[in-house]
């Protein structure tokens, strides 16, 4: 069976600090990875998704990045972060099919920018 | 106006009560409905899908997708008071995009 994995779970970090959240899957190959944020009692905004390694695509002009260094792996970075990027992460993955089908999602990654 | 619509909520019902989450949506060109059950602090976890029109029933859980009305709903029978959640509706498979469209979420309270 197929299990997703993001860490850390919680993190703390100062404005201007940089920034690396990790994103595995496991039990599946060439799946379409997606990174969300959602804020406080809002719905999931997409941030970046990828339809295989080195292909990320940019919803949100931010100062945020994504990465795919391997088939299974996605990376969410910041090189200074601000107060407004403060959230829950989400990552999650689908069978690579043209957006067809499930998504489904990590554990996410609680980001509290002080 | 939004692709997709969803009732916040807050939706409280008492322990045992049928209770009926709704979403509308505004691109017919959509295949793929999805509902998710998200527990505060946690990722959203996939409860129902359903490709096209038409009902699908997991136990207690009974999805179902009008596309004339672009209409979605979850009904959930005999509800618990483990069944308190945000729940989210998502719809996909416009071909060409990757893209997944969310509701905002209701948030469920079911009271014992």
């Amino acid at each position: 069976s197929q299990t997703i994995h993001q860490w850390p779970a919680t993190l703390v970090q100062p404005v201007g600090s940089p920034l690396s959240l990790e994103c595995t899957v496991e039990g599946t190959s060439n799946p379409n990875l997606y990174w969300y944020r959602q804020a406080a009692g809002r719905g999931l905004q997409l941030l970046f998704y990828s339809v295989g390694i080195g292909q990320i695509s940019s919803e949100v002009p931010q100062n945020l990045s994504a990465s795919r260094p391997q088939d299974r792996q996605f990376i969410l970075s910041s090189k200074k972060l601000l107060l407004s990027d403060s959230g829950f992460y989400l990552c999650a993955w689908s069978v690579q099919t043209s957006g067809l089908g499930t998504q489904y999602f990590g554990p996410g990654t609680r980001l509290l920018v002080l | 106006q939004k692709e997709v619509e969803q009732d916040p909520g807050p939706l409280s019902v008492p322990e045992g009560a049928i209770v009926s989450l709704n979403c509308t949506y505004s691109n017919s060109a959509f295949q793929y409905f999805m509902w998710y059950r998200q527990y505060s602090r946690k990722g959203p976890e996939l409860l129902m899908y359903t490709y096209s029109s038409g009902n699908k029933e997991d136990g207690r859980f009974t999805a179902q997708v009008d596309k004339s009305s672009k209409y979605i709903s979850l009904f959930i029978r005999d509800s618990q008071p483990s069944d308190s959640a945000t729940y989210l509706c998502a719809m996909s498979g416009v071909w060409g995009t990757y893209k997944y469209i969310f509701g905002t979420g209701t948030r469920l309270k079911v009271l014992a």
